[in-house]
């Protein structure tokens, strides 16, 4: 079965400066996507970034960029320049690629950004 | 915009009732699931569907049911509800395809009393 771990339930960072989230994972799949969810206070999560495994570029999203190691089936955040309304619950999650394939959700990671 | 509408975004209710929670997409989306949220936990699916009276189960149904008479709602429904159901559940949508991502609704905070 497939897996999705978030080993940092909280992280903190200064506005202005740069942050990373890490995820690891565990598949037997070759064929398969990641994605990094966003939820604010407010609740509604908000897709951030995704992932294809084919591809071997990292997906860039404005000031969110993905370092994705296959072999070592890692699924890293960068948020640059972070901004106070980066603050939220980040979830990374993996669904296998054929089409309409569940979301596997990790724990989540709380960050908090100081002003 | 993809709009998931959740009918209460917070319930309470009592051991042994049965409770319903709607959930309606506006996008024509053939995918639907239900998760619940726990702290530490993540989000677990509960059940999903990808067409108009088709269901499947996700990793935690026991104790829920769920019904998709239309394809623009999926309902899901503690039989009878109980204390450890108390949590948070969120509804998504999503096309069929290889790469849609899920659409979610802003939850609906449900305490079992």
């Amino acid at each position: 079965a497939q897996t999705v771990t978030q080993s940092q339930p909280e992280m903190s960072v200064q506005e202005a400066e740069t942050v990373t989230l890490s995820c690891t994972y565990d598949t037997s799949e070759s064929d398969y996507y990641l994605f990094w969810y966003k939820q604010p206070p407010s609740r509604q999560m908000i897709l951030v970034i995704r992932q294809e495994a084919y591809k071997q570029q990292n997906a860039t999203e404005n000031r969110f960029s993905v370092n994705f190691q296959k072999a070592a089936k890692s699924f890293s955040l960068k948020i640059s320049d972070s901004q106070l309304g980066d603050a939220a619950m980040y979830f990374c999650a993996y669904r296998r690629g054929y089409q309409g394939g569940k979301l596997i959700f990790g724990q989540g990671t709380e960050l908090s950004v100081k002003p | 915009d993809v709009k998931v509408t959740q009918s209460s975004r917070y319930l309470v209710k009592r051991t042994g009732e049965k409770v319903f929670l709607e959930c309606v997409q506006d996008m024509d989306h053939e995918n639907m699931f239900w998760y619940r949220q726990d702290p530490g936990l993540g989000l677990r699916l509960i059940y999903f569907s990808y067409d108009v009276k088709m269901k499947e189960k996700g990793d935690i149904p026991e104790g829920y049911s769920v019904s998709r008479e239309k394809k623009e709602r999926f309902s899901l429904i503690l039989e009878s509800a109980s204390t450890n159901q108390t949590s948070m559940y969120l509804c998504a949508s999503s096309l069929s395809g290889r790469n849609q991502p899920q659409h979610f609704g802003d939850g609906t905070r449900l305490s079992i009393l």
